[in-house]
């Protein structure tokens, strides 16, 4: 059962470098979710997607962009990273359930980003 | 969002029961009670959520107030596996907004031969 896959699962980046982060789901889910894990916190979320092409801010959404173009993968991108953004990443994903009901998020294993 | 507090951290002893609360004195009443849980070095992973009534499933029960102002989590007999920060969050059942879950800073728990 794969349920929710990130790749890469460790990079080292340089200050102003660009990569994009991807996630993909073989649940079927609806939704998507991108969230971040600063040392010591919980996760914050940055931007999700409720439907393929659709995608909408988070949180914390500054420095990065996002895309749906398919609805099985949910692709998150760093056009010039910081230091600031050194953290771990976590993708999502959840059914979209009926009114007043709630649907779980399932989680993937994380990507661990450093950014010198 | 409806905030929920939870204590930073709490110990048990390995086959013993743990309890481990929440408070969400504004939860509104479409809010549902999640509670997930984060081993190391691994995602958060669902554990029960409930409404009104106490819920139970194979990980653990939720006791729920009349008042829906606070909830417990109870893990029936812990083992050194259940080690992990563990979170309560209120999540809106009208499901507007993408379902988001925010999470906050959880209980870290501890457990010990």
């Amino acid at each position: 059962n794969a349920g929710v896959t990130q790749t890469p699962k460790f990079r080292v980046l340089k200050t102003g470098q660009s990569m994009t982060l991807l996630c993909a789901q073989d649940m079927n889910h609806e939704y998507m979710y991108w969230y971040r894990q600063d040392p010591g916190m919980g996760l914050r979320l940055i931007h999700y997607s409720v439907g393929e092409g659709t995608t909408a801010k988070g949180e914390v959404p500054d420095g990065y962009n996002v895309s749906r173009l398919k609805k099985q993968n949910f692709l998150l991108g760093l056009e010039s990273a910081a230091p600031s953004q050194t953290s771990v990443y976590f993708c999502a994903s959840t059914k979209r359930g009926t009114s007043l009901s709630n649907q779980p998020q399932h989680f993937g294993d994380g990507t661990r980003l450093s950014i010198l | 969002d409806a905030k929920t507090t939870q204590p930073n951290s709490m110990e048990s002893n390995e086959e013993e029961p743990v309890h481990l609360p929440c408070n969400h004195s504004t939860i509104s009443g479409t809010d549902y009670i999640h509670w997930y849980r984060q081993l190391p070095s691994q995602g958060p992973e669902y554990v029960i959520h409930g409404l009104t009534s106490n819920v139970n499933n194979r990980m653990a029960s939720l006791a729920i107030a009349e008042d829906r102002k606070s909830s417990t989590l109870i893990l029936h007999r812990a083992t050194l596996r259940d080690a992990a920060v563990y979170y309560c969050i209120l999540r809106d059942g009208l499901g507007g907004g993408g379902n988001k879950l925010t999470f906050g800073t959880g209980t870290q728990l501890k457990v010990e031969l």
